[in-house]
Formats: structure tokens, C-alpha cells, sequence
């Protein structure tokens, strides 16, 4: 059974930056996993932020940013906006199967 | 402008069987593999199922295989999942989700939630 960690919360100020990780129980988290990163705030769907590590989608705003960072993808706020108070969860690919990790919540304060 | 809507969700008794159908529009249907993910109340998203654009490659988490079934008409570009022998670990709320090569899960519906109880 895989396993995806996630830091359960974070707590950034207003203009901060914030990196939240996605760790492998299998492993060092590579490229070929193709970490996708999701947001999702209280009573909404999800929305995609980032796929193959690093690749914003068209909506995506630019303070936000994927990487591998130290074996684990890494997706990274830079001057976070009140609106940016969420919940975020990474996806990883196995095989043919993908697993969400448990969720960051991050709260803006 | 893209749309996918989810419908048939409801009130289930354990070990009984529910079909969920997702309505797409605004896109090429045929073009996208299509995904079904689950979220319990209050608790994190789970992957489910997904299907590629013909319906001849499948896959599920392990947590659902041998109970549900993914699959799709192209032709009434919708989607479906099959439910049977639910138990109460089924219930959530259930999204269906686009992707196209490697641009997961990149459009979601707003979900129809399923519960299972006696």
C-alpha cells in the first residue's frame, strides 16, 4: 500500500513564502512520478495548479511553483495571498495508478 | 466553456449497487482520458478509477477493484461508474475529473455525493 505525506498544516503571513512537500513511501519522489499539485477550498471542487513537477497550468498564477526539492516534490508559494488560504494535495503516479497524499492546510495569518 | 456534471448519487443500503454519471460538454470528450476521485466527508481526495479515451485501458485503486467499473460513451460524451457491494468506506463525495497526456485531472465537476448506510 503507498503512502503520499504531506506536512498536515502550515501557517504563513501575508506576502510570505511558504514551500509545502509530498514525500514517497517508496522512495525518493522523481520526475517520472509526475507530481501534480491541487487546490481545494471549504464547499469547491479541487482546482489542478501544477502537473509533471513543475508545469503551471493557464490559470495557475506565477507564485506558485513546483519542484523536487531533497527527494520529495515540493510546490512553493512566493508572496502568498489571503486567498491562498486552502487545503493543497499532491498527486503521484505509480504503474497505472495515481495516489493523492493527505493534504497540507494552509493557513494565511 | 467546460462542464462536467455528475449526477446519481444517493442513499444506498451496505452491499447495494449505484451507477454515477458524469455529463461533459464545452470540450472534445473523446480526446480526454477521464478519472473518477472520491472524498470522504471531511477527509482527503482519493483517486478511483480512470478510463482512457476508447475505454479499452482501465484502472482502479485497490480499495474499489473488483467492485466498481469505469466506462464511457463517446457518443453521449458521458461518463459512468458502476458501484456494487457498497459498504460504508464508500461513502463521499464523487468528482469526475479530465486529463490529457500528462495534464491531470486539469477540469473537475462539482460532485454528487454518495452515502451508505442501514
Amino acid at each position: 500500500q503507498t503512502v503520499v505525506t504531506q506536512e498536515p498544516s502550515l501557517t504563513v503571513s501575508p506576502g510570505g513564502t511558504v514551500t509545502l512537500t509530498c514525500a514517497s513511501s517508496t522512495g525518493a519522489v522523481t520526475s517520472g512520478d509526475f507530481p501534480n499539485w491541487f487546490q481545494q477550498k471549504p464547499g469547491q471542487a479541487p482546482r489542478a495548479l501544477i502537473y509533471s513537477t513543475t508545469e503551471r497550468h493557464s490559470w495557475t498564477p506565477a507564485r506558485f511553483s513546483g519542484s523536487l526539492l531533497g527527494g520529495k516534490a515540493a510546490l512553493t508559494l512566493s508572496g502568498v495571498q489571503p486567498e491562498d488560504e486552502a487545503e493543497y494535495y499532491c498527486l503521484l503516479f505509480y504503474d497505472t495508478t495515481w495516489v493523492f497524499g493527505g493534504g497540507t492546510k494552509l493557513t494565511v495569518l | 466553456e467546460v462542464q462536467l456534471v455528475e449526477s446519481g448519487g444517493g442513499s444506498m443500503q451496505p452491499g447495494g449497487s449505484l451507477r454515477l454519471s458524469c455529463a461533459a460538454s464545452g470540450f472534445t470528450f473523446s480526446s480526454y482520458w477521464m478519472h473518477w476521485v472520491r472524498q470522504a466527508p471531511g477527509r482527503g481526495l482519493v483517486w478511483v478509477a480512470r478510463i482512457d479515451t476508447a475505454g479499452g485501458s482501465k484502472a482502479y485503486a485497490d480499495s474499489v477493484k473488483g467492485r466498481f467499473t469505469i466506462s464511457r460513451d463517446n457518443a453521449k460524451s458521458t461518463l459512468y461508474l458502476q458501484m456494487n457491494s457498497l459498504t460504508a468506506e464508500d461513502t463521499a463525495v464523487y468528482y469526475c475529473a479530465r486529463t490529457r497526456d500528462w495534464e491531470l485531472l486539469s477540469a473537475w465537476g462539482q460532485g454528487t455525493l454518495v452515502t451508505v448506510s442501514s
